[in-house]
């Protein structure tokens, strides 16, 4: 089966510091998603992106947050000045329509 | 306004059955069910379209009380593979591919 990557799997900043996170959908896919889910939580919506503009985003993805997918293949996450609360698990995801949801398998972000 | 999940936690012994719901205040397009594994991304189990319809394959089927806004996830003689935390995500009548949101989750621990 097809697969969602995402790189890397574990990143370590401190504060204040700028992470780009990185995902490959599936290549025929057309939606795009980020979602994190902190230690023990649900998995929460950040934003999402089709037709090379952000779609939907939640209250979480403040100005610190953006999305771009820069070469028709990867589409990223980029947080400006992270905090300690930025910590938890990304997950990419991407679909084809309303069909299921492709998750990647996460990037670990911690914040010291 | 994220689904509420019920039960939040439930100890089986293997061959048990189980019954995990899901209910939403909003109209819903469709209901998506994941299951998690400690550190791993949520696998998708299956999608159930307005319409009251019911899924399933092998011995996990759901399903979806439109009228309601509920939807059900039925384990039947649970094997030790179906440990791990079970998320609804629903989408609402926006769009066929708007974002899930996904509900608290359910921890099933299966044992011997």
């Amino acid at each position: 089966e097809p697969e969602v990557t995402q790189t890397p799997s574990h990143q370590v900043t401190q504060m204040g510091q700028e992470v780009i996170l990185r995902c490959v959908p599936i290549s025929n896919h057309l939606y795009f998603y980020w979602y994190r889910q902190i230690l023990g939580q649900k998995v929460e919506f950040l934003v999402s992106f089709y037709n090379n503009e952000i779609s939907e985003k939640s209250e979480i993805f403040d100005d610190q947050f953006s999305v771009e997918r820069p070469d028709g293949s990867n589409f990223t996450l980029k947080i400006r000045s992270t905090k300690l609360e930025d910590s938890a698990m990304y997950f990419c995801a991407s679909r084809v329509d309303g069909e299921k949801l492709f998750f990647g398998s996460g990037t670990q972000l911690s914040v010291l | 306004q994220q689904p509420v999940q019920s039960p939040q936690a439930v100890i089986l012994r293997e061959g048990e059955d189980a019954v995990i719901n899901c209910s939403s205040s909003k109209a819903l397009y469709s209901v998506h069910w994941y299951r998690q594994k400690h550190g791993e991304a949520p696998v998708f189990l299956m999608i159930l379209l307005k319409g009251g319809e019911q899924k399933g394959h092998e011995k996990i089927s759901a399903s979806f009380n439109e009228k309601k806004q509920q939807s059900s996830l039925y384990l039947t003689a649970s094997q030790l593979s179906y440990s791990g935390t079970y998320f609804c995500g629903t989408a609402p009548m926006t769009g066929t591919a708007s974002k899930l949101t996904f509900g608290t989750g359910t921890r099933l621990q299966v044992t011997l």
